[in-house]
């Protein structure tokens, strides 16, 4: 059973890096079929999706983060991870990393996340 | 950039049929899933490829797809379905993007 594992440090200070790491057991992350993602929920709020990286390394972002996002993966720890520079208190929020899936199909392009892992809590904060 | 828009709230009575909406534009053109969230816990996928229910997920969960809405119905629901519920799809210029959530309050 794939299990997901996110680890890091729970307070970050503002204008710096939120570094988190994703612990895939169960499962390899070199698997050709899928890519790996983090997604993050606001205390209170909805969930927005940060990127995703695949098995080659290639990765994509959501516009309105790629600037200060980054993800990276090691293969020899089945670990993937998540930097996040020059954070301020918008960037409080539960990280959870997932594994996604895209399937193309003949008419449309497929895409989810299953499973996710339980989150880890990140407050930016002085 | 696209969005996808969500009741913030539905109400359904026990045994009854509860209906979550999610509207895009040409939103049956894209692929949708549905993932439920229960208070202090992880999302997880109930429904994925506009239809398809992932195994372990009850039968009373179902999906649909076409125009501008998809539609997550939960036929005889339970107590245990009271949770959030967010829609999720993939758009060329946003990539993946979430609806705002519904609450579903099992009264």
């Amino acid at each position: 059973q794939l299990q997901l594992q996110e680890s890091g440090p729970g307070l970050v200070k503002p204008s710096e890096t939120l570094s988190l790491s994703c612990t895939v057991s169960g499962g390899s992350i070199s698997s050709s079929s899928y890519y790996w993602g983090w997604i993050r929920q606001p205390p209170g709020k909805g969930l927005e999706w940060i990127g995703s990286i695949y098995y080659s390394g290639s990765t994509y972002f959501n516009p309105s983060l790629a600037s200060r996002a980054t993800i990276s993966k090691d293969t020899s720890k089945n670990q993937f991870s998540l930097k996040l520079t020059s954070v301020t208190a918008a960037d409080t929020a539960m990280y959870y990393c997932a594994r996604n899936t895209i399937v193309v199909s003949s008419t449309k392009l497929n895409n989810w996340f299953d499973p996710w892992g339980q989150g880890t809590l990140v407050t930016v904060s002085s | 950039s696209y969005e996808l828009t969500q009741p913030p709230s539905v109400s359904v009575s026990p045994g009854q049929t509860a209906s979550i909406s999610c509207s895009g534009d040409r939103l049956g053109d894209k692929c949708v899933s549905w993932y439920q969230q229960k208070p202090g816990q992880s999302p997880v996928m109930v429904i994925y490829q506009d239809i398809k229910r992932p195994s372990g997920i009850p039968e009373r969960f179902s999906g649909s797809n076409s125009g501008n809405t998809a539609t997550l119905t939960i036929s005889g629901t339970q107590a245990m379905d009271e949770a959030d519920y967010f829609c999720q799809a993939w758009d060329s210029s946003t990539y993946v993007v979430f609806g705002g959530g519904t609450r579903l309050t099992v009264l």
